[in-house]
């Protein structure tokens, strides 16, 4: 898991109600990712920042928030109107995102909503 | 579309048993290639990336192939041990514009090694 760490491991919510996921990395990484994790679905990208106060969408950022203040964090917020937020979330980061980058991955949060 | 296509979607084998999986991609330019593990419940942990001019790159037990003109990579576990069991990931990153990269990830195999 590297450098990366990723609170709590379990997170549970009613339905309704905002959470953050936290995730900080140790690794003087730029660029961060978060990812999603469905059961039989490959990973799909929520959200990344290529340096700190910039971010940018990914393929399924409907009813999710960032922020990146500092270059350490990158706290993803799911909000209400995400329809199906139970799911496994990943951080990731690397030294860039170029193409040669290497992506290491945080341990992960799994969140359930009802 | 970029597309990475992984087979078999799970494989049981048993202890000391070899075994390969395949995983073929759609995703162009081509930049390079990476396998993961990911034990459940865990973050992906990377096993290899393999880059265009590379056909076979090896970490201990672990044997990746790369065939860039078909557009297919395998990864072959020899003597598998019951730690084996995890998922493997073959990822191939897809250019996202403004010299960025995203990647694409397969679905994975699932390994379940038993004694």
């Amino acid at each position: 898991d590297g450098g990366i760490t990723q609170s709590p491991k379990y997170l549970f919510r009613k339905e309704g109600q905002n959470v953050t996921l936290s995730c900080e990395q140790n690794l003087n990484h730029d660029a961060m990712y978060w990812y999603r994790q469905d059961p039989g679905q490959g990973l799909r990208l929520i959200y990344y920042s290529q340096i700190v106060n910039d971010f940018q969408k990914g393929d399924i950022a409907e009813g999710y928030s960032v922020s990146r203040e500092k270059k350490e964090s990158f706290p993803l917020t799911v909000t209400s109107a995400q329809k199906n937020p139970t799911a496994f979330y990943l951080c990731a980061s690397s030294t860039s995102s170029g193409g040669t980058y290497e992506q290491y991955f945080g341990p992960g949060t799994r969140l359930t909503v009802t | 579309k970029n597309q990475v296509e992984q087979s078999p979607q799970s494989l049981i084998i048993l202890e000391r048993k070899n075994c390969t999986l395949q995983c073929n991609y759609t995703v162009s330019p081509f930049s390079n290639l990476r396998w993961y593990k990911q034990d459940t419940g865990r973050g992906p942990v990377s096993l290899t990336i393999m880059t265009f001019s590379e056909n076979t790159k090896s970490n201990g037990r672990y044997t990746a192939t790369l065939d860039a003109d078909t557009k297919q990579s395998s990864l072959h576990i020899t003597a598998s041990q019951l730690s084996d069991s995890a998922s493997y990931i073959c990822v191939v990153p897809a250019y996202s514009g403004a010299g960025s990269y995203q990647l694409t990830f397969g679905k994975g195999t699932k390994l379940s090694v038993i004694p």
